[in-house]
This record gives C-alpha cells, sequence and structure tokens, in this order.
C-alpha cells in the first residue's frame, strides 16, 4: 500500500498549462481506469476534479481534463487561474479492493 | 443537498479510544459503499477504511488493521470509525467520503464524490 508518486510541487503564470503526474504500478494505476483527481484549499475538504482517469463531473471546468499511459496518470490544468492555486491529489483503486492516495502535489500560480 | 457530517473528534491519550460519527444526508445511504480518509497536520490524504453497502465487506490499510473498525447503521443513514489503542501518528482530521461504484453497460465507474468538511482526532498526551 505504497503511496502514488506525484512531484511536490507544480508552478505556473496566469493563462499558462500545467500537468501533474501520478505514478503508480500495475496493481493501481496501471491494471484499472479507476484514477482521480481532488483539489484541496487550505482548510477545505477535497473537491472532486476528475474521475475514471478522464470524466469531469458536473460543474468543474473544462479547463481540468485527465489521461494515463501505463502506470501514470497526468492532470492537466490550461487556461491557469489564480483560484486554481490549491493542493492536487490523484487517487486508485487498488487490486486489494483499497484506495490509495498520492503524496499530493502544491499548484502555485505566479 | 447531498451533505456527511462528521463528529466525535477530540483530544485523546496515547493508548486511548475514540468512536467517531458521519451523519448522511440528501441521498439513499443504504445504497453506497462509504470510506473514511485522513490527513496528518500538513501532509496529504491517506485512506483508511471503507465498507459495503451491507456492511458484508470491509477493507482497511494496514497500518490500523487490528485497532480500528469500520461499521454502518443504514437506519440512522450513519458510518462509523471505531478507533483503538490510539497512537500519535494517528493525529488527523479524519473525513467520510462516498463512494461511487457502478456499471454501465460495458463500463465501470468507481471514485470517491462527495466529503465531509471532516473532524480533528488529536492523540497526545
Amino acid at each position: 500500500q505504497s503511496a502514488l508518486t506525484q512531484p511536490a510541487s507544480v508552478s505556473g503564470s496566469p493563462g499558462q498549462s500545467i500537468t501533474i503526474s501520478c505514478t503508480g504500478t500495475s496493481s493501481d494505476v496501471g491494471g484499472y481506469n479507476y484514477v482521480s483527481w481532488y483539489q484541496q484549499h487550505p482548510g477545505k475538504a477535497p473537491k472532486l476534479m476528475i474521475y475514471d482517469v478522464s470524466k469531469r463531473p458536473s460543474g468543474v471546468s473544462n479547463r481540468f481534463s485527465g489521461s494515463k499511459s501505463g502506470n501514470t496518470a497526468s492532470l492537466t490544468i490550461s487556461g491557469l487561474q489564480a483560484e486554481d492555486e490549491a493542493d492536487y491529489y490523484c487517487s486508485s483503486y487498488t487490486s486489494s479492493s483499497t484506495w490509495v492516495f498520492g503524496g499530493g502535489t502544491k499548484l502555485t500560480v505566479l | 443537498e447531498v451533505q456527511l457530517v462528521e463528529s466525535g473528534g477530540g483530544l485523546v491519550q496515547p493508548g486511548g479510544s475514540l468512536r467517531l460519527s458521519c451523519a448522511a444526508s440528501g441521498f439513499t445511504f443504504s445504497s453506497y459503499w462509504m470510506s473514511w480518509v485522513r490527513q496528518a497536520p500538513g501532509k496529504g490524504l491517506e485512506w483508511v477504511a471503507n465498507i459495503k453497502q451491507d456492511g458484508s465487506e470491509k477493507y482497511y490499510v494496514d497500518s490500523v488493521k487490528g485497532r480500528f473498525t469500520i461499521s454502518r447503521d443504514n437506519a440512522k443513514n450513519s458510518l462509523y470509525l471505531q478507533m483503538n489503542s490510539l497512537r500519535a501518528e494517528d493525529t488527523a482530521v479524519y473525513y467520510c467520503a462516498r463512494e461511487v461504484r457502478y456499471q454501465l453497460l460495458t463500463s465501470y465507474y468507481y471514485y470517491m464524490d462527495v466529503w465531509g468538511k471532516g473532524t480533528t482526532v488529536t492523540v497526545s498526551s
């Protein structure tokens, strides 16, 4: 049950695009299309942004997109806005019928 | 409005026990798997445990096996986490979350979509 690997931090200027990676194993990310991404602002509960690798819940901006290749999933945010500054976590269902999260990535909008 | 509200957190000494509750409203609680997820101060999210709709299946992260027990009462629309033999490393905000699992034709959907605001557990002497 090792955590998925995410970069500790990424940054970008308003209007730019950034990508956050999430690397797991064939027992989680690589084995299932059940990768989700969550946004968390300080002191707030996580908010679902992407589910099943690339699907967006109703109400989430289409500036957020997800993809996966092998054991690595990615979250891309295009047209960066100040309000996108937050922590982002990936999550995957696993072969042990459990869930595992990534260590989190702090996004700074310069 | 779909809502999850956690309660029961507090300060407890190492080795002590605490029972967290999560009250669900605005949806058919008995139709969903439910999870507990925690976040230690300044750290990332960690999935803790989950339970099937009828309570027949339960899974735990290794670090809490044998110490924590997840349960639910569908008649009361409530989820619980009994935490025993608490350690300093269990200090965290504990969130309950609704799991969505369904099949549509040949596609399957698995994710956690609704989260409570959390309840804080502090283990310290």
